[in-house]
C-alpha cells in the first residue's frame, strides 16, 4: 500500500513570506501528526489532528498552524517566516493515534532565506 | 529534563560487531518507537513496543515497562546500518523524541 506522501519534498522561500505544506496519510489513517527537526532542537512535536479536528499541540508559536481534510489529508501552514523556520518537516500517519502505529513520511526539508 | 534521553550521542563500530543504544524516559507511555534516519531525512518506523521484545532481522528490540528503559541491539553490525536512531515515546496523542544516536559502521 501507498506510504506517507509529503510535498514538495524541498523549498525554499523568503522571511517573511508564508508556507503551506502537505501530507497525504496512508489510505484509512485518521491521524496525521506534524513536527519539526532541527539540528539544534532535534525532533519536536508540532500538532496532531485526527477527523479534522486539532487533537494535541506542541510548544509552537501562532504562525504554525494546520488543518485535516475530510479525506484526512492534512496542510501546515507556516506564515512570516523566520531564518529559524529551516527544518525538515515530518508528518506521521497513523489508523487513531495513541502512540500506536505511525507511519512517516520522507519529510519536507525547508530552507528560509 | 528530556522526556527521552538516549546513549550514547555517537557509535562508531566495526563491521560485524554487536551494537546497543539506550533509551530511558519519564513520561507514561502508550507505546515506543525505534525510529531509523539515514541522511536525506526519510525516517523509518523499525518498531513498535508497548512491553517484552521484538526480532526483526539482525535488530532487536526490547523494553521494561517498570524500569522506563528501552533497547536497541544489532546484531552482526554492517555499513548500511549507519544511520540516526531516533527512540520517541507516544504518550496519548504525543510523541516526545530523544536526541538520536548517530551510528557509523566502519567496513
Amino acid at each position: 500500500k501507498a506510504g506517507v506522501t509529503q510535498t514538495p519534498r524541498y523549498l525554499i522561500k523568503t522571511r517573511g513570506q508564508q508556507v503551506t505544506l502537505s501530507c497525504s496519510p496512508i489510505s484509512g489513517h485518521r491521524s496525521v501528526s506534524w513536527y519539526q527537526q532541527t539540528p539544534g532542537q532535534g525532533l519536536q512535536f508540532l500538532f496532531e489532528y485526527f477527523s479534522e479536528t486539532q487533537r494535541n499541540k506542541g510548544n509552537f508559536p501562532g504562525r504554525f498552524s494546520g488543518r485535516q481534510f475530510s479525506n484526512s489529508r492534512s496542510e501546515m501552514n507556516v506564515s512570516t517566516l523566520e531564518l529559524g523556520d529551516s527544518a525538515l518537516y515530518l508528518c506521521a500517519s497513523a489508523p487513531l493515534g495513541g502512540g500506536y502505529g505511525y507511519t512517516f513520511g520522507s519529510g519536507t526539508r525547508l530552507t528560509v532565506v | 529534563k528530556n522526556e527521552v534521553e538516549q546513549s550514547p550521542q555517537n557509535l562508531t563500530a566495526q563491521e560485524g560487531e554487536f551494537i546497543t543504544i539506550n533509551c530511558s524516559y519519564s513520561v507514561g507511555i502508550s507505546a515506543l518507537h525505534w525510529l531509523q534516519q539515514h541522511p536525506g531525512g526519510g525516517i523509518v518506523s523499525l518498531f513498535m513496543l508497548s512491553s517484552g521484545k521484538k526480532k526483526h532481522g539482525r535488530l532487536i528490540a526490547t523494553i521494561n515497562i517498570q524500569e522506563k528503559h528501552s533497547s536497541l541491539h544489532i546484531t552482526a553490525s554492517h555499513p548500511r546500518d549507519s544511520a540516526v536512531y531516533i527512540c520517541a515515546v507516544g504518550e496519548g496523542n504525543q510523541f516526545y523524541f530523544g536526541t538520536g544516536t548517530s551510528l557509523t559502521v566502519i567496513p
